[in-house]
């Protein structure tokens, strides 16, 4: 079965970086693109970016161009996102989400568990 | 960027109720719309893609509908699972958006 496993929460002080890993199994993990999508406390969802695993190609957005970075160790069937220059506002639960495209129809199907991470001095 | 707007932000009902949410786009996204269910500590969970197309295992109390810049996702009879919060996304475009939620609260 398809799963999206993301790694454990991260603790940060302001300005420091963190690197969230979202690990693909039960598929063929070259075939769909991923995205990242972030929550705060209480917030929407926010689209940050994503990569088409196939060919690397990324694609952020510009809210948080320059600070983030996604990309993938396809032998790993692994996919990251670098996060820079952290601030408080940047505490947030981070997930990879894998997203169908298909006549018509393009959408989120399978989601990681999530990683919670705090920013705080 | 597509600003997605749903309302009501929060909503009381009652089970066996009807619920209807509402979403809309800033601009045309003809079906790219995808609804979601959230409950506390869980990822969002695809309920409806393509504005109306229910996803496997799904229950069919869930509908959706619309076009264009306007869509609805209607639960016809509420049951006590259904307690969540519930967004809309468009899919058109990048950045993908999403709606702000709707909060599905117990009367």
């Amino acid at each position: 079965q398809v799963q999206l496993v993301q790694s454990g929460a991260e603790v940060k002080k302001p300005g420091a970086s963190v690197k969230v890993s979202c690990k693909a199994s039960g598929y063929i993990f070259t075939g769909y693109d991923l995205h990242w999508v972030r929550q705060a406390p209480g917030q929407r969802l926010e689209w940050m970016g994503w990569i088409s695993v196939g060919n690397g190609n990324t694609k952020y957005s510009q809210k948080f161009q320059g600070r983030v970075t996604i990309t993938r160790d396809t032998p790993a069937d692994t996919a990251y996102m670098e996060f820079t220059s952290l601030r408080s506002e940047d505490t947030a639960v981070y997930y990879c989400a894998r997203e169908i495209d298909r006549g018509g129809a393009r959408y989120f199907d399978f989601w990681g568990q999530g990683t919670l991470v705090t920013v705080s001095s | 960027d597509i600003q997605m707007t749903q309302s009501p932000s929060s909503l009381s009902a009652s089970i066996g109720d009807r619920v209807t949410v509402t979403c809309r786009a800033s601009q045309s996204i003809t079906s790219y719309l995808n609804w979601y269910q959230q409950k506390p500590g869980k990822a969002p969970n695809l309920l409806i893609s393509a504005a109306s197309t229910l996803q496997s295992g799904v229950p069919s109390r869930f509908s959706g509908s619309g076009s264009g810049t306007d869509f609805t996702l209607t639960i016809s009879s509420l049951q006590p699972e259904d307690f969540a919060t519930y967004y809309c996304q468009q899919s058109y475009s990048s950045p993908r958006t999403f709606g702000q939620g709707t909060k599905v609260e117990i009367k």
